[in-house]
């Protein structure tokens, strides 16, 4: 079945430490999104990315990074220039051009930082 | 700017009640309205969204929205809720011809035996 796979689903950092989270799909969308999910605050975009070797910042791109070598993968670096890391970062992707069609998410990764 | 607005952070409610989950939105431009549902520790995933036409838009586990123009809303309702509905629920627009979605805060229905 077609999906996005997100991993790890929980990550610890030590402070001044950078981390990567993964996402893959195979669902052969162009367009794939990073959200950082806080408590009462809803979904806030990081970074996005409409094509390969291709993406934007989006409104809390600060101390995060992206690439976008391959089609199917989206990783997501935190930095140590990230001051409050702690959230849960989800994944998503759709077709390009089609705001229509709505997300398809990943499950998710909860980081904490310790 | 597009904004959307969800007017109740957390909706108890005893099972088979009915219930509502409020959504305002605002934008200049035509858009695209959508519902997700989150479970714990889970993604997101489309519950229902409404792109033209009937104004009235149903999913397949008896939610249902209707847009309203002159409101600028997207309230969700459901006749009768059962304890497996409790979870978190997302209000998203996007505009006709745009690249991002903007979400609301989110709306926690807790459904109580």
């Amino acid at each position: 079945d077609g999906g996005i796979t997100q991993s790890p689903k929980y990550l610890f950092r030590k402070e001044g430490q950078n981390v990567t989270l993964s996402c893959e799909q195979n669902l052969n969308h162009d367009a794939m999104y990073w959200y950082r999910q806080d408590p009462g605050q809803g979904l806030r975009l990081i970074y996005y990315s409409q094509i390969v070797n291709d993406f934007q910042k989006g409104d809390i791109a600060e101390g995060y990074s992206v690439s976008r070598e391959k089609k199917e993968s989206f990783p997501l670096t935190v930095t140590s220039a990230q001051k409050n890391p702690t959230a849960f970062y989800l994944c998503a992707s759709r077709v390009q051009g089609a705001t229509y069609s709505g997300y398809t998410f990943g499950s998710g990764t909860r980081l904490t930082v310790v | 700017a597009q904004s959307v607005t969800q007017l109740d952070s957390q909706v108890p409610v005893f099972e088979e009640a009915p219930v509502e989950l409020r959504c305002n939105y605002s934008s200049s431009v035509s858009v695209y309205l959508f519902w997700y549902v989150q479970y714990p520790n889970q993604g997101l995933q489309l519950l229902l969204k409404y792109l033209s036409g009937s104004t009235l838009v149903k999913s397949i586990n008896g939610f249902e929205a209707e847009f309203n123009k002159s409101q600028t809303s997207f309230h969700l309702r459901k006749p009768s809720v059962h304890i497996s509905d409790t979870a978190e629920y997302f209000c998203a627009v996007s505009e006709s011809g745009g690249f991002k979605t903007i979400f609301g805060a989110g709306t926690r229905l807790f459904v109580k035996a």
